[in-house]
């Protein structure tokens, strides 16, 4: 089983639909959690982290249930340039403190 | 630099060649990390040092796998007895501080393809 688990996709919305992704990770004591970006052939780009009380920045919202060991990220009004592989990232103790794990990606198309 | 600065942007190698692939951090930026990243896979931790210390190779997939840093910025990546499951892209990524609560900025990749 995966450490960092994601739904694969692909997501195909139209615009201005409301798409929602899940995340899950296996280790209980992880500590830090992120949405990063991908374009295709592109590097990830951070998106935004991803904190207990919950989070909003502009149409993403992102949600973690430490007590479920789940990451959820909520785009609003979707638009074509939300197109990208959607990667959920999590803080792993058992490995290095330092090192981030990253789960396979969701792949989103926003159709016109 | 104002980015993470990866060179070469493409490496094709015979089987069993050499290769280096570079990393040039942000300016400044304590950490650097190396990932290996797989079509349709997200990236898969390689290594990870702090200035030029080495804190973590435990990703590395074998010992023709090694990683330097030997000034504490640019760091390399070399890869010996080139096979075909290389194949991938290599990313480096840098962040300001040793944790982990700062999410880090990647660079461009080499994407490395081994006939």
């Amino acid at each position: 089983r995966k450490e960092v688990e994601q739904d694969p996709g692909p997501f195909n919305v139209p615009e201005g639909a409301t798409v929602a992704f899940n995340c899950t990770y296996s280790n209980s004591a992880s500590q830090s959690f992120f949405w990063y970006r991908q374009d295709c052939r592109k590097e990830p780009k951070l998106l935004m982290s991803v904190y207990s009380s919950g989070n909003e920045d502009g149409r993403f919202t992102a949600q973690l249930n430490r007590a479920s060991q789940y990451i959820s990220l909520l785009i609003r009004d979707s638009k074509l340039s939300d197109s990208a592989t959607y990667l959920c990232v999590v803080n792993m103790i058992s490995g290095s403190a330092r090192q981030l794990t990253f789960g396979s990606g969701t792949q989103l198309t926003v159709l016109p | 630099g104002a980015g993470v600065s990866q060179s070469p942007r493409y490496k094709v190698a015979k089987r069993g060649q050499d290769v280096a692939l570079r990393c040039d951090p942000i300016s400044g930026h304590v950490s650097l990390f190396w990932y290996q990243q797989a079509l349709g896979q997200g990236p898969e931790f390689l290594t990870y040092f702090q200035n030029e210390a080495q804190l973590d190779k435990s990703g590395l997939p074998s010992d023709r796998f090694f990683a330097e840093r030997p000034e504490g910025s640019v760091s390399t990546l070399k890869i010996q007895r080139t096979q075909q499951e290389d194949s991938a892209v290599y990313l480096c990524a840098s962040s300001l501080a040793g944790g982990v609560n700062y999410g880090y900025t990647f660079g461009s990749g080499t994407r490395l393809t081994v006939v």
